[in-house]
């Protein structure tokens, strides 16, 4: 079965800083990944997914994130981070076949002016 | 296009009592996942519904059930509520797995708080 780690529970950064989510993931079989943001109160909204193809995968208000096969990483990066940028992020995996959507705690991104 | 759609978004319940939690997904899109989502555990899966069958089930008691409509609207239930069982409850929509990855949609929730 496959599961994420999220490597820090928090992150605080300052305001036009860049900042680095770290992920990895454990499966035996090929991966699907993706991150997620869930701002307070609200649902997770997809900010990016990695299914096939360029390991570098851009997604929304700036964020990327490399897939990395040896190192079985899925880190998420933004150069510069704004005050909205503040909320809860997280990295999920799945595979082929017919398996849920597995989570990782969560990263809690706080961007300090 | 309207996203999905969950109602109740806040209820409050006692022990013992049971919820109906309801789930409009995405038109067009016939696959529904449930997850609970608490401070202590994080985002677990409850269970997934495609054409009103259950694919996929997590490792949740009895007392956790749902179902899908031939709309492909969907309902879970808790029965014999407990005060574990505060937590927010993510319903999630996605088209079939054409490339194999099922791309979740999720909606805004609905918080359970049980006294």
């Amino acid at each position: 079965a496959q599961s994420v780690t999220q490597l820090d529970s928090q992150v605080p950064v300052f305001e036009e800083a860049p900042v680095e989510l770290r992920c990895n993931y454990s499966s035996s079989v090929s991966v699907y990944l993706f991150w997620y943001v869930q701002y307070p109160n609200q649902g997770l909204q997809l900010l990016l997914k990695y299914l096939s193809g360029s390991t570098l995968v851009k997604g929304i208000n700036g964020f990327e994130a490399e897939f990395n096969k040896s190192q079985t990483s899925f880190h998420l990066r933004k150069p510069s981070v704004h005050i909205s940028d503040t909320a809860e992020y997280f990295c999920a995996v799945s595979t082929t076949g017919n398996t849920p959507l597995v989570f990782g705690k969560g990263t809690r991104l706080s961007v300090i002016a | 296009k309207a996203g999905v759609t969950q109602t109740p978004r806040y209820l409050i319940k006692t022990r013992g009592q049971q919820v109906t939690l309801s789930c409009s997904p995405i038109s067009g899109h016939r696959s529904v996942s449930w997850y609970q989502q608490t401070p202590g555990q994080g985002l677990q899966f409850l269970f997934e519904y495609f054409s009103e069958t259950q694919r996929n089930k997590g490792n949740f008691p009895g007392r956790f059930s749902g179902r899908q409509f031939s709309n492909s609207r969907s309902e879970m239930n808790v029965s014999t509520l407990e005060l574990g069982d505060s937590a927010l409850y993510l319903c999630a929509s996605s088209t079939d797995r054409v490339s194999g990855a099922n791309v979740l949609t999720f909606g805004a929730g609905s918080r359970l708080t049980v006294l």
